[in-house]
């Protein structure tokens, strides 16, 4: 069964440095994702794409954060500079398509980051 | 303002004890309802969608149904392996696709 593959799985880092995520969709997947999820809450849109666009990146803090899909493919998504309040699990999914919200979002493991 | 909240935060059951967890939303113009199951430090992992008032969808022992202002997940007869944290979501009214979660509720089966 595919897989939506994440790396690292454990980031720990200390602040002012810079950290970045790796995603690959489940193959054939023209839609991304990248969710934020604080202990005890549920995960948060960061950033959609569709191919290689930008669909909402309106969550996105765009003043240190950064997230790009150059071949349509693969996704990275980069801190820069970090903050003890980026602690969180950091989540890839992917669906076929969008359609509205309906397609089913299928997540990866996810990478746990820790500031330090 | 969109939102879905869940309740019970946490649900203790014995083995074989069924109950159900409770899914509100208050989003305009519903296009679906998804269940997710989540365990510890892992990604959510897809149960079911759910599209209109009535639907209702089954996997070994669970239960979703859908009404026009709540979903129930059925847990009937749980085992242990059943414990995790249950999220529901709806996508945010004219989005492409950011789903709006709740914070889930945590559930744990003793045998």
């Amino acid at each position: 069964e595919a897989e939506v593959a994440q790396s690292p799985r454990y980031k720990i880092t200390e602040k002012s440095q810079a950290v970045a995520f790796w995603c690959d969709p489940i193959s054939g997947h023209a839609t991304l994702y990248w969710y934020r999820q604080i202990l005890g809450q549920g995960p948060e849109l960061l950033v959609q794409f569709q191919d290689e666009s930008v669909v909402d990146d309106s969550q996105l803090p765009k003043d240190r954060f950064s997230a790009e899909r150059l071949k349509g493919v693969d996704s990275t998504l980069k801190i820069q500079p970090a903050e003890l309040g980026d602690s969180a699990m950091y989540l890839c999914a992917s669906s076929r398509g969008a359609s509205g919200g309906l397609e089913t979002q299928y997540f990866g493991p996810g990478t746990r980051l820790l500031v330090l | 303002e969109d939102q879905v909240t869940q309740s019970p935060e946490a649900l203790r059951l014995q083995e074989g004890e069924s109950s159900s967890l409770n899914c509100s939303y208050t989003v305009s113009g519903l296009r679906g309802l998804f269940w997710y199951r989540q365990d510890p430090g892992k990604g959510p992992e897809f149960l079911f969608t759910l599209y209109s008032a009535g639907e209702e969808k089954e996997k070994e022992r669970l239960k979703a149904t859908l009404t026009k202002k709540e979903s129930f997940l059925h847990i009937t007869a749980p085992k242990p392996e059943d414990s995790a944290t249950y999220l529901c979501a709806v996508p945010l009214g004219g989005s492409q696709g950011n789903l709006i979660f709740g914070k889930g509720t945590k559930l744990s089966v003793k045998p």
